[in-house]
């Protein structure tokens, strides 16, 4: 079982309100990422960061930021959630180097009314 | 440019069958390829991968998979299906920059 962890699991959020989707990881793995995907469709990569103070956008643009001031913990925040974020936000780790799987947590269903 | 490509948007299977999920990939170098599993309101889980060596890798819950070079496919195979074998199925490939890939996915339902 990955050691990776997201909270919330599901948000439900009024629109106009600043939110952060947490996820952390004890594996010690240096490279994070952020997906978005819609519920049984594919994945869009939103941000990744190699290591500590490492952040860069991936390849769909996003209004979310994200920092990276900890290895174990890379946080997203999104300073005005509009309905169309409502979404699911995935978090994953894994080594550095392309032989090396990532590890995936459960997700957070976000939900902007 | 590099890519991923699940032909099938699902794949229907009798239970006890065996099953194929296809994949073909586009990528320079040696690729790094990866098989993940999804079920309903979960993140990915790791199935299995190819770095280097034997053309059929065997993973988690009976999967397997065979690179063939020749044709850039890493087709996800299984003898015998499971119901709890239906799930969203996705292909990745690694470049040698780091970059990931994943495909679009394919949905998986194995019929009782």
């Amino acid at each position: 079982e990955a050691d990776i962890y997201q909270t919330p699991r599901y948000l439900v959020i009024g629109t106009g309100k600043k939110i952060t989707l947490e996820c952390s990881q004890t594996m010690g793995h240096d490279k994070m990422y952020w997906y978005q995907q819609d519920p049984g469709m594919e994945l869009h990569l939103i941000h990744y960061s190699y290591g500590v103070n490492s952040t860069e956008k991936g390849d769909l643009s996003s209004e979310s930021t994200v920092s990276r001031i900890r290895t174990e913990h890379f946080p997203l925040t999104l300073e005005s959630a509009r309905p169309s974020h409502t979404s699911q936000y995935l978090c994953a780790s894994s080594d550095t180097g392309p032989g090396y799987e990532q590890y995936f947590g459960p997700g957070t269903r976000l939900t902007v009314t | 440019a590099q890519s991923v490509a699940q032909p099938e948007d699902q794949v229907n299977v009798a239970e006890g069958n065996p099953l194929t999920v296809k994949c073909t990939y586009s990528v320079s170098g040696n690729p790094y390829l990866f098989w993940y599993v999804q079920y309903p309101n979960r993140g990915l889980q790791f199935l299995l991968k190819y770095i280097t060596g034997d053309n059929l890798v065997k993973g988690s819950y009976g999967f397997e998979a065979e690179f063939n070079k020749s044709q850039t496919s890493f087709h996800l195979k299984k003898p015998s299906a499971l119901v709890s074998d239906s799930a969203l199925y996705f292909c990745a490939v690694r470049d040698r920059d780091d970059k990931i890939i994943f495909g679009k996915g394919t949905r998986l339902h194995i019929l009782p």
